[in-house]
């Protein structure tokens, strides 16, 4: 089954410590973003990435980085200078290029920082 | 700031009746207007999708009304069924960025049996 595949599905963390969510992909997509998901906020895009070795900051990416060395995977990794990391992470991908495809979410990690 | 505006942000409604989320938008080079659907526990999933050459599109219970003179468009559920029950995000976004998705706040829907 294609898919977008997002591990852990909960993490717990200590204040001060980096930690590194996984993202998968075998849609055969070029194009791949995280979003962050807090309560009546909706998705807010932390990082995006439109082809291998290449990605933009979206409208919250400070304290987050991500990199992109595969096609299939587009790792995030949430850093000590984010200072509320606390939320629902979801990772998505779609095809490339002008126009409106779809976006494909995995089922999301759940960080909680103790 | 956000740029699409979501109401309301819950919504409870009973099985049969007609549920309706709206959403409104400032920037005018949005040109794409999906709305999404998150079951607990999920990522969201397409739901229905419309540009702004059409005022209405229908799939099935779920219809789209766009009026872009006003910037706002909405998502009627008919006859909806505890099965809807989940939380719809609108988006939108500009034609020509790619999937570059703005979302509203997102709308906590609950059908009652």
């Amino acid at each position: 089954d294609g898919g977008i595949t997002q591990s852990p599905k909960y993490l717990f963390r200590k204040e001060g410590q980096n930690v590194t969510l996984s993202c998968e992909q075998n849609l055969n997509h070029d194009a791949m973003y995280w979003y962050r998901q807090d309560p009546g906020q909706g998705l807010r895009l932390i990082y995006y990435s439109q082809i291998v070795n290449d990605f933009q900051k979206g409208d919250i990416a400070e304290g987050y980085s991500v990199s992109r060395e595969k096609k299939e995977s587009f790792p995030l990794t949430v850093t000590s200078a984010q200072k509320n990391p606390t939320a629902f992470y979801l990772c998505a991908s779609s095809t490339f290029g002008t126009g409106t495809g779809e976006l494909f979410f995995g089922e999301g990690s759940r960080l909680t920082v103790l | 700031q956000q740029q699409v505006k979501q109401s309301p942000q819950s919504l409870i409604v009973q099985k049969g009746g007609i549920s309706i989320i709206n959403c409104a938008y400032e920037n005018t080079a949005f040109d794409y207007f999906p709305w999404y659907q998150q079951f607990p526990g999920k990522g969201p999933a397409l739901l229905i999708a419309i540009r702004p050459d059409v005022s209405e599109k229908k799939e099935g219970r779920f219809t789209i009304s766009f009026n872009k003179s006003a910037k706002q468009f909405s998502l009627h559920i008919m006859d909806s069924q505890p099965g809807d029950s989940a939380t719809y995000f609108c988006a939108a976004s500009p034609l020509n960025a790619g999937n570059m998705l703005t979302f509203g706040g997102g709308t906590r829907l609950m059908v009652k049996p």
